[in-house]
């Protein structure tokens, strides 16, 4: 089955700092990678995907992620954060051959940026 | 557009009794997703319309749970009889067309709260 494991529960930075979120999955098959974020008060919004192509692919906000295949892994990356950063983070897969979309999530990273 | 809109936005009950829940997709999206997170743990998969049709219920807790989408628009969740466990945030989602990498857009969530 597949799952996605997120390394950081709680991630607390100041401003400016760069911040990196660990994100990995068990699948073997080809997989369609997600970041949603969920800011204070909001619902769920993608901040980036990849399914295809370029394995760096940048999102909204100066957000970007980079998909390893070897390492099952899909990291959020950002230079330098923003206070306005401050959200849970949740990286999610869907299976590649599958046309279902149903998403598999990690259990989020909240990060808290401090000014 | 319009987003996916939810409601109730919160729910108390108390166990025992029963509470439904609705979502309103995005208009022309012929796809919509259940999804629910409990305190703490990550966001999980409950089931997947494609118009009126379950397209797949594998994430569906026990038979409290029915979901409905007659006419292939709005969908409902109905919990019968709720349990202290039921307990969580309700998310439903919308994407329009069969690719698994489109972009699911979700609604604000429907908090429940069993007591």
């Amino acid at each position: 089955a597949q799952s996605v494991s997120q390394h950081n529960h709680h991630v607390i930075l100041s401003e400016a700092a760069s911040l990196e979120l660990g994100c990995n999955y068990s699948y073997g098959g080809t997989v369609n990678l997600f970041w949603y974020v969920q800011y204070p008060g909001q619902h769920l919004q993608l901040l980036l995907k990849y399914f295809s192509g370029d394995p760096l692919v940048k999102g909204i906000k100066g957000f970007e992620a980079e998909f390893i295949k070897s390492k099952f892994s899909f990291n959020l990356r950002k230079p330098s954060v923003q206070w306005s950063d401050t959200a849970e983070y949740f990286c999610a897969v869907n299976a590649g051959s599958s046309n279902t979309g149903k998403l598999i999530f990690g259990q989020g990273t909240t990060l808290q940026v401090k000014p | 557009e319009a987003g996916v809109t939810q409601f109730p936005s919160h729910s108390v009950i108390e166990k025992g009794q029963t509470v439904t829940l609705r979502c309103d997709p995005i208009s022309g999206h012929d796809n919509l997703y259940w999804y629910r997170r409990v305190m703490g743990k990550e966001i999980k998969f409950l089931l997947h319309f494609v118009k009126e049709s379950k397209q797949d219920e594998s994430g569906m807790p026990n038979n409290r749970f029915l979901a409905e989408r007659t006419g292939g628009t709005y969908s409902t969740l109905k919990v019968q009889p709720a349990e202290l466990e039921d307990s969580g945030v309700y998310f439903c989602a919308s994407r329009p067309g069969l690719a698994g990498s489109d972009t699911q857009y979700f609604g604000p969530g429907t908090r429940l709260t069993v007591l």
